[in-house]
């Protein structure tokens, strides 16, 4: 969690609203991935970034190298959005992702 | 759809006993990782393995052995489990050919508890 933290680390949200996630690296990130862990432990990818920006229905996710931070927009929250969201960075080559803390998000009517 | 398979789903075992967990892909890719997620939902890196040679091995007690067939398969084996082993294991894959750095999958985990 030293080398990517997260923030912030819960949020609760109402359906509808909107919000953002934040990841910072202490490494040298050649590129990024999001996850969301469900309550059975799966961890869906949500996005693979290199520096840039992407976006899938509700979910933006922009990725800049040089400032060292990636962050998560939700839109529109729904219900189905709750879990834990997780950042990841890759530094080298097969050397595996860096995980941050993860980010518990809460949706609620 | 998933194509990163795990077995078993949890597995509860004693001090001391020799466990094995299985991982297979379907994806064709050519990197495999076993990752720790602890009781605090800390992800780490334990080992990678590119085309059956392993790259990394994190600071993982010696207990702990990757075995792997063929690309597809990473297996992991702990030779004498200790308590502080009970986690979840979490296997994934990349294609990565090469130097190309590659988007990582992962499969379900597998929870061992330790007694």
């Amino acid at each position: 969690g030293d080398k990517v933290k997260q923030s912030p680390s819960a949020l609760s949200l109402q359906e509808g609203t909107n919000s953002a996630l934040r990841c910072n690296f202490s490494i040298a990130a050649t590129t990024v991935q999001w996850f969301l862990q469900n309550p059975r432990g799966s961890l869906m990818n949500l996005f693979y970034l290199v520096p840039g920006t992407k976006e899938n229905g509700r979910l933006k996710s922009a990725f800049d190298s040089k400032e060292s931070y990636s962050t998560l927009h939700i839109r529109d929250a729904q219900l189905e959005d709750s879990g834990t969201y997780f950042c990841a960075a890759e530094a080298s080559y097969a050397q595996g992702l860096t995980f941050g803390l993860g980010t518990r998000v809460s949706v609620f009517p | 759809e998933t194509a990163v398979f795990q077995t078993p789903n949890y597995h509860v075992t004693q001090v001391g006993n020799e466990v094995s967990f299985n991982c297979k892909q379907t994806l064709g890719h050519d990197t495999m990782y076993w990752y720790k997620q602890d009781s605090k939902k800390l992800l780490k890196i334990m080992f990678s393995y590119n085309n059956k040679q392993l790259i990394v091995n994190e600071t993982v007690p010696r207990r702990f052995s990757p075995q792997s067939s063929d690309k597809a398969h990473l297996n992991l084996r702990i030779k004498s489990v200790e308590p502080e082993d009970s986690a979840v294991y979490l296997c994934a894959s990349s294609a990565g050919q090469g130097r190309v750095y590659a988007e990582q999958f992962f499969g379900p985990g597998t929870r061992l508890t330790v007694l």
